[in-house]
């Protein structure tokens, strides 16, 4: 069975500062994909990972794969109050749709 | 482009009422998702459906059904609501043979009393 753990769920941080979120997954995959929510809100997709090695960026966020040790980090530089959201990873069940989530790490940006 | 669409955006059940979620996307997508998604628990699939007459269980498929309509459109019923369905349901759909993402529709909270 196909896990998908998150760390931390809860991040609290200033403003300026970095920090990385943490994906590890339990069985092969092929894809992982970050999603970010903010409350009450659908979800908004930030990156999909395909390969080995994949590293994608998009302003201060930066989300590598390491399918070797079953890893995904989200990197954050510089924060800023806008990034306060959730950001959860999803994992294919090795070449299924069949998505499982994690349960997400709440982020507040602090100024 | 509206994307995935859904309705209704809030619902109230008492326990044993049926209700069907609609979902629409104009994306021309292959593949449609149902997920729910409950506090602490991040989203689990229900269903979904990786081409027009085809569906196939999740995660967590008791107690639903599923319909794809036609490319556009999947639709997820209740037959019996249970207060255990309470919850906000997302519809998504992909073209997932491409390597792309699910985009998701805007959700349904549902209270089932």
């Amino acid at each position: 069975e196909l896990k998908v753990e998150q760390n931390p769920l809860f991040l609290s941080m200033q403003e300026g500062k970095n920090y990385t979120i943490y994906c590890n997954y339990s069985t092969t995959s092929d894809r992982l994909y970050w999603y970010r929510q903010d409350p009450g809100k659908s979800l908004e997709s930030l990156f999909v990972l395909l390969s080995n090695g994949a590293v994608k960026q998009e302003g201060r966020l930066m989300a590598s794969l390491d399918t070797k040790a079953r890893l995904s980090t989200l990197h954050i530089t510089a924060a800023v109050h806008d990034l306060s959201a959730t950001y959860f990873c999803a994992v294919d069940r090795g070449g299924s749709e069949k998505l499982v989530f994690g349960k997400g790490t709440k982020l507040t940006v602090n100024p | 482009n509206a994307g995935v669409t859904q309705t209704p955006k809030f619902q109230v059940l008492k326990t044993g009422q049926s209700m069907t979620l609609q979902c629409a996307q104009d994306m021309n997508h292959n593949s449609m998702y149902w997920y729910r998604q409950d506090p602490g628990m991040g989203l689990r699939l229900i269903y979904y459906s990786a081409s027009e007459g085809t569906t196939d269980k999740g995660e967590v498929p008791n107690g639903y059904n599923v319909s794809r309509l036609n490319k556009r459109e999947f639709s997820l019923r209740l037959e019996s609501a249970a207060p255990s369905q309470t919850s906000v349901y997302f519809c998504a759909s992909s073209e997932w043979a491409q390597g792309e993402t699910q985009y998701f529709g805007p959700g349904t909270r549902l209270l089932v009393l």
